[in-house]
């Protein structure tokens, strides 16, 4: 069955670092991935998308994930972050019938 | 257009009362899913709907807890008797069918306190 799983659980960054939020997932089959963003007080809402090609894919907001299938991960980036990135970051895999399953969340504090 | 709403936004509960929670979906979207986000579990799956079938019912916890949908539009998801560990924001999300490649669009969410 397909996993994913989150290894940073809450990050403290200030303006202008840079981000990276590790995701790995478990399935032999072909991937799909996604990262989503819960900004505070809204809804959940779609960053960016990996189905195939390109493994390096750009996002909203200049975030952008690399799919290495190698180690069989899908780390999400950002060169520099801003104090409206403070947000809770899922990454997520599909299964069959499109439910998703996702890890366990990353909660960013950007200070400005 | 408008995206998917849920209702009501907040319900406070006292245990043992039932409870029912209300999805709209975006227009046209035939695949309809709910998830519950709380503190322990994180975001789980609970029911996929595509049309107004529920393929998948592997996520819900309990028997306690059922959905339907009609028209191929709302959906409505039950908790009866409820119990404190249902307390947890119910997630709602439509897309234009379903498959792992179609984006989800979600709610803004139900926030369920049992008391």
């Amino acid at each position: 069955a397909q996993s994913v799983s989150q290894h940073n659980h809450h990050v403290i960054l200030s303006e202008a670092a840079s981000l990276e939020l590790g995701c790995n997932y478990s399935y032999g089959g072909t991937v799909n991935l996604f990262w989503y963003v819960q900004y505070p007080g809204q809804h959940l809402q779609l960053l960016l998308k990996y189905f195939s090609g390109d493994p390096l894919v750009k996002g909203i907001k200049g975030f952008e994930a690399e799919f290495i299938k190698s180690k069989f991960s899908f780390n999400l980036r950002k060169p520099s972050v801003q104090w409206s990135d403070t947000a809770e970051y899922f990454c997520a895999v599909p299964g069959n019938t499109g439910k998703l399953i996702f890890g366990q969340g990353t909660t960013l504090q950007v200070k400005p | 257009g408008a995206g998917v709403s849920q209702s009501p936004s907040n319900k406070v509960t006292e245990k043992g009362k039932d409870v029912e929670l209300r999805c709209d979906p975006i227009s046209g979207h035939t695949a309809l899913y709910w998830y519950r986000q709380s503190l322990g579990q994180g975001l789980e799956f609970l029911i996929y709907f595509q049309g107004n079938s529920a393929p998948d019912k592997s996520g819900l916890p309990s028997d306690r807890f059922s959905a339907e949908r009609t028209g191929g539009s709302v959906s409505t998801l039950t908790i009866q008797r409820t119990q404190q560990e249902d307390s947890a924001v119910y997630l709602c999300a439509s897309s234009l069918t379903s498959g792992e490649t179609y984006e989800q669009y979600f709610g803004p969410g139900t926030r369920l306190t049992v008391t």
